[in-house]
């Protein structure tokens, strides 16, 4: 059975500290790897990952994925409180159909 | 911003009645997806649509039918709800290009819409 598994569940932190998000994976059809933050309403688009090794950076966001550990990590460098939010990593094939396999999920909350 | 509309946003309804959740996008993206969300799950599959009267199930389809009769319209029906189908279902499209609209492969999420069966 295709799994995708986020650790922590929960994370509270203070303003300015830097936190990295776990997600490992295990799925037949893998070819990339997603994560998505989700503040009140819809999911929003940060990274794809296809290539192993290779950092994808955008802000103080950054994400690298171990296609040979079947991990993934997202850091947030000097948090703010807009940080907080639900952040969702998805595993799979994005060919065709696209049939994605979405963890749980990191709640990240930042206090000011 | 996708252009993908979900309605109703909330509905509250008894156990044993029909649903019927709309997807709405403007954009003419072949594949449209049906998620459901739910605390200590994530979002889970639930129906996606490949083209018009294209459909397939998802990880989660027992109790649910769709139908996509034009490209822009994906609808989900619970054709009898019940308390375990209380959830928040969210509609995704796939970025098919890698223009402004997005990058090929990222699913673009609509805002929900919240059922809760009494």
């Amino acid at each position: 059975e295709d799994k995708v598994v986020q650790s922590p569940l929960s994370l509270v932190v203070h303003e300015g500290d830097t936190v990295t998000l776990n997600c490992s994976y295990e799925v037949t059809n893998f070819r990339s790897l997603l994560w998505y933050k989700q503040e009140k309403k819809a999911p929003t688009f940060l990274f794809m990952l296809t290539s192993s090794g290779i950092e994808k950076k955008s802000g103080r966001l950054s994400s690298i994925l171990d296609k040979k550990e079947l991990f993934s990590i997202l850091n947030i460098t000097a948090t703010q409180t807009g940080d907080s939010a639900v952040y969702l990593c998805a595993a799979g094939e994005i060919q065709g159909a696209q049939k994605l396999v979405f963890g749980q999920g990191t709640r990240l909350t930042i206090n000011p | 911003d996708a252009g993908i509309t979900q309605s109703p946003r909330h509905k509250v309804t008894e156990t044993g009645t029909p649903v019927t959740l709309r997807c709405h996008q403007t954009e003419n993206h072949r594949y449209m997806y049906w998620y459901r969300q739910d605390p200590g799950h994530g979002l889970r599959l639930i129906h996606y649509s490949y083209g018009v009267k294209d459909t397939d199930k998802g990880e989660v389809s027992d109790g649910y039918s769709v139908s996509r009769s034009k490209t822009e319209d994906f609808l989900l029906t619970l054709e009898s709800a019940t308390s375990s189908q209380t959830s928040v279902y969210f509609c995704a499209i796939k970025s098919s290009t890698s223009g402004t609209s997005g990058r090929y492969g990222e699913l673009f999420f609509g805002e929900g819409s919240r059922l809760t069966v009494l």
